[in-house]
């Protein structure tokens, strides 16, 4: 059963620390894509790729966030530094090109203090 | 500036009823629409996924259709049961991204 994997699940950390999160998308899937949910937002598109180059990141404030893709198994988001404001669950999806269905992995929920 | 809006926000209903809930969208210029079931804490789940060209998609108790020229859709959830409870939300994919919705809390009870 191929799922999108997150880690961490669950993060606290306090203001101005770096935060990390990783995704392993479904094996053969070629475009991966982030996301942030929040109560008063809803869910928003921070960032994707497709074959492992960014298409399009117009949704992540670029003074504090970064995304990669290392290899085909290995995204990563980055906030440096972390604010407050941040404190969201951040979701990676992944499918085979951006029109077709997106699979979500279970989130990363990311707490700043 | 693609906008989806999801009605109601909330509906408690109780085991067996039919259900419709509503997504409507300001450009119809869209390649396609999907409906996504979120559970508390959990990821989403795609339910369905229906093209521009088509008018509707089943899955089982599910029903999706889809007129693109008036901006709107439904999801028709017959014989509600509480496992059913979860937030559902419609997405639609224009340029190069998934707009989503709101969201519609579901809660069926026994």
């Amino acid at each position: 059963d191929a799922r999108v994997t997150q880690t961490p699940r669950h993060k606290v950390t306090e203001m101005g620390q770096e935060v990390t999160m990783r995704c392993q998308p479904i094996l053969g899937h070629n475009t991966v894509f982030w996301y942030r949910q929040t109560m008063m937002q809803g869910l928003e598109l921070l960032a994707y790729f497709r074959n492992r180059a960014p298409l399009d990141d117009s949704g992540m404030p670029k003074d504090r966030f970064s995304a990669e893709m290392p290899d085909a198994t290995l995204a990563t988001l980055k906030i440096q530094p972390s604010e407050p404001r941040d404190s969201a669950v951040y979701f990676c999806a992944s499918g085979y090109r951006g029109t077709d269905t997106q699979y979500f992995g279970p989130g990363t929920r990311l707490t700043v203090l | 500036k693609q906008e989806v809006t999801q009605i109601p926000a909330a509906l408690s209903v109780p085991e067996g009823e039919n259900l419709v809930l509503n997504c409507s969208f300001t450009d119809s210029a869209i390649y396609n629409l999907q409906w996504f079931r979120q559970d508390p804490g959990k990821g989403l789940t795609s339910l369905l996924l229906i093209q521009s060209s088509q008018r509707e998609q089943t899955s089982g108790r599910l029903n999706a259709s889809l007129d693109k020229s008036s901006g709107r859709s439904t999801l028709y959830i017959a014989a509600s049961q509480p496992g059913d409870s979860a937030t559902y939300l419609c997405a639609v994919y224009g340029t190069d991204k998934l707009i989503f919705g709101t969201g519609t809390r579901l809660q069926v009870f026994p």
